[in-house]
């Protein structure tokens, strides 16, 4: 079965800098990878969504890659600041249940320091 | 309020009582889930429904029960609560138009459940 690793539990930035996240798959090739934001006692909201034949896709201060060899996606927030501050989370469809389901990552918390 | 609401967002009941969690949407959106959420294993889907009175199993269905007689709401029960279904439950919904290739996920606000 298809599995998803999000590399880091948490990551601590400095404000300014550029945060990067990580996710890898395995077993199977996604037809696309979706990015959420989750805050402190909400749900999660959909943030970037980047298909197999992109390899980037950028939205404002994030930008999101897609390497279909590596199997790896990159979050990327850059000149992040204390706002940014929340867990992230990357969603590939589920290959083998109903067409728009999602299969999560355990996500990664982002602390960005004043 | 447009979106999806869900309801009561904070649950506190006791082993082996039957508790119904409350999801509703107001998008019409054809699909709707139910996740549970945990630490250490992120968030798991228990049923959905690709429209009303279709529902099917996801990754961990048991001691849970569903129902979609109506489009717009998509309530959870829990049978025979058990201390193992503590835990943090979303519901979402997805317009389900188009190709469904990439179609995101909307969430509601989750409802915290403690069974003692």
């Amino acid at each position: 079965s298809q599995k998803i690793e999000q590399n880091s539990e948490a990551l601590n930035i400095q404000e300014g800098k550029t945060a990067t996240l990580t996710c890898n798959y395995t077993n199977y090739s996604p037809a696309y990878l979706q990015w959420y934001r989750q805050d402190p006692g909400r749900g999660p909201v959909f943030l970037l969504l980047i298909r197999e034949n992109e390899k980037e896709k950028r939205k404002e201060r994030l930008k999101v890659t897609f390497d279909t060899t590596l199997k790896q996606s990159l979050f990327h927030i850059t000149a992040s600041q204390p706002a940014d501050s929340a867990t992230y989370l990357c969603a590939l469809e589920d290959y083998g249940g109903s067409q728009g389901n999602l299969i999560f990552g355990k996500g990664t918390k982002l602390s960005v320091k004043p | 309020d447009a979106g999806i609401t869900q309801s009561p967002r904070y649950k506190i009941t006791e082993t082996g009582r039957q508790v119904t969690l409350m999801c509703h949407q107001t998008w019409s959106h054809s699909y709707m889930f139910w996740y549970r959420q945990d630490l250490g294993h992120g968030l798991r889907l228990i049923y959905y429904s690709a429209a009303a009175d279709i529902t099917d199993k996801g990754e961990v269905p048991d001691g849970y029960v569903v129902s979609r007689s109506k489009t717009e709401n998509f309530p959870l029960t829990l049978e025979s609560a058990t201390r193992s279904q503590t835990s943090v439950y979303f519901c979402a919904s997805l317009s389900g138009t188009g190709s469904l290739v990439g179609e995101t996920q909307y969430f509601g606000p989750g409802t915290r459940l403690l069974v003692l």
